[in-house]
């Protein structure tokens, strides 16, 4: 059955400290794995990844996915508390219909 | 431009009750998805429509969930008899084309938080 597993589930910060949330997938027929960040209500898109071993860089995030060892990571570098959120990692299904998620990375960032 | 909108934002029922609700894609998205988010899990697919066409309901957990969408443009979704373990957030999402298609990305709604009593 395809999966994705996320950890940590929560992290607490101070400002300023850097970040590395994992991801690791099984899934039938890889496709593309994608990262989402959720404040309240709405995810919002972040990265799509589809190649091993090529950084995605937005600002102080940046993501990097391994298809060999099937995970990614997404970095948070100088964190601030607007960081924080719950991240999540999904893969497309095997179909390519649809998206298969973690349970998500809580990140709480304190000043 | 508006994005995804959903309709209500909660929704409180009691058991056995029915309740509908409403997803409003980004205008122009063909594909249009449901998901739902049960409280300790992740969110999880529900189904997929192309237009008004649902091409995958793989992720529907009964019969007592029926999706709708005429005329392809907003949704329904509607729960008839409500359970208890029907509550968590019902997420809604859009897309122009398929996301492993063309690298595009699948925009969501800010969900519906259905609780049932």
């Amino acid at each position: 059955e395809d999966k994705v597993v996320q950890s940590p589930l929560s992290l607490v910060v101070h400002e300023g400290d850097t970040v590395t949330l994992n991801c690791s997938y099984e899934v039938t027929n890889f496709r593309s794995l994608l990262w989402y960040k959720q404040e309240k209500k709405a995810p919002t898109f972040l990265f799509m990844l589809t190649s091993s071993g090529i950084e995605k860089k937005s600002g102080r995030l940046s993501s990097i996915l391994d298809k060999k060892e099937l995970f990614s990571i997404l970095n948070i570098t100088a964190t601030q508390t607007g960081d924080s959120a719950v991240y999540l990692c999904a893969v497309v299904n095997q179909a390519g219909t649809a998206l298969i998620f973690g349970k998500g990375t809580t990140l709480s960032v304190s000043s | 431009e508006a994005g995804v909108t959903q309709f209500p934002s909660h929704s409180v029922i009691e058991k056995g009750q029915t309740v509908t609700l409403r997803c409003d894609p980004i205008s122009g998205h063909d594909n249009l998805y449901w998901y739902r988010r049960v409280m300790g899990k992740e969110i999880k697919f529900l189904l997929h429509f192309v237009k008004e066409s649902k091409q995958d309901e793989s992720g529907m957990p009964n019969n007592r969930f029926l999706a709708e969408r005429t005329g392809g443009t907003y949704s329904t979704l509607k729960v008839q008899p409500a359970e208890l373990e029907d509550s968590g957030v019902y997420f809604c999402a859009s897309s122009q084309d398929l996301v492993p298609v063309s690298n595009t990305e699948a925009f969501f709604g800010q969900g519906t938080r259905l609780t049932v009593v």
